[in-house]
């Protein structure tokens, strides 16, 4: 079946370190989103790409960093320079036309600063 | 910049009754989408809303978007307590951005 997966769904990161989520989409959507959520919160965009090998910075970049190598994987890496990044963080995708454009969201992953 | 706000942010109705949920932005856009999401889980897509006038029903749920006020309302008919959940409206923005909303948060009592 066609979605979105991200991985893993809990991370802990101790201070200090660095962290990688993972998001894979089949859907051959070219748009990729991260968004982080804070308990009770809205979204908010970390970065976002709509093609492989480009991608803009959203609201809340810092201390994050992505990469766009293939069309399905958007990995977001958590640094150490995030000094808050216990949070849950969802990726999208789209497809990028004219018309119908929602964004379609893989299930999370929380992280956990320990 | 877009903002986007809804109201009210925090909602609690008995089953059966009426209520409407309000999405506002703050520039142009005709594209306009509603989300719910249950606690702990991510966001399920509910109505893509495209053009002035739309209106889109599902069951109990009924979204609606007008450009020119930039307003988009999602309306309860009859709650049940299985439509308790946060509703988060999105307008599309620059660069096809998704600006949410701070979501509304819905608890249907019996």
């Amino acid at each position: 079946d066609g979605g979105i997966t991200q991985s893993p769904k809990y991370l802990f990161r101790k201070e200090g370190q660095n962290v990688t989520l993972s998001c894979e989409q089949n859907l051959n959507h070219d748009a990729m989103y991260w968004y982080r959520q804070d308990p009770g919160q809205g979204l908010r965009l970390i970065y976002y790409s709509q093609i492989v090998n480009d991608f803009q910075k959203g609201d809340i970049a810092e201390g994050y960093s992505v990469s766009r190598e293939k069309k399905e994987s958007f990995p977001l890496t958590v640094t150490s320079a995030q000094k808050n990044p216990t949070a849950f963080y969802l990726c999208a995708s789209s497809i990028v036309r004219t018309g119908s454009t929602e964004a379609f969201f893989g299930q999370g992953t929380r992280l956990t600063v320990v | 910049e877009l903002k986007v706000e809804q109201n009210p942010l925090f909602l609690s109705m008995q089953e059966g009754k009426n209520y409407t949920i309000y999405c506002n932005y703050s520039t142009t856009s005709d594209r306009l989408y509603w989300y719910r999401q249950d606690p702990g889980k991510s966001l399920e897509s509910l109505f893509v809303l495209l053009s002035n006038g739309a209106v889109k029903q599902e069951g109990r749920l009924m979204a609606s978007l007008d450009t020119k006020a930039r307003l988009s309302t999602l309306h309860i008919t009859a709650a049940v307590h299985d439509l308790s959940a946060t509703y988060f409206c999105a307008v599309e923005g620059y660069g096809q951005n998704f600006v949410f909303g701070p979501g509304t948060r819905l608890s249907v009592l019996p």
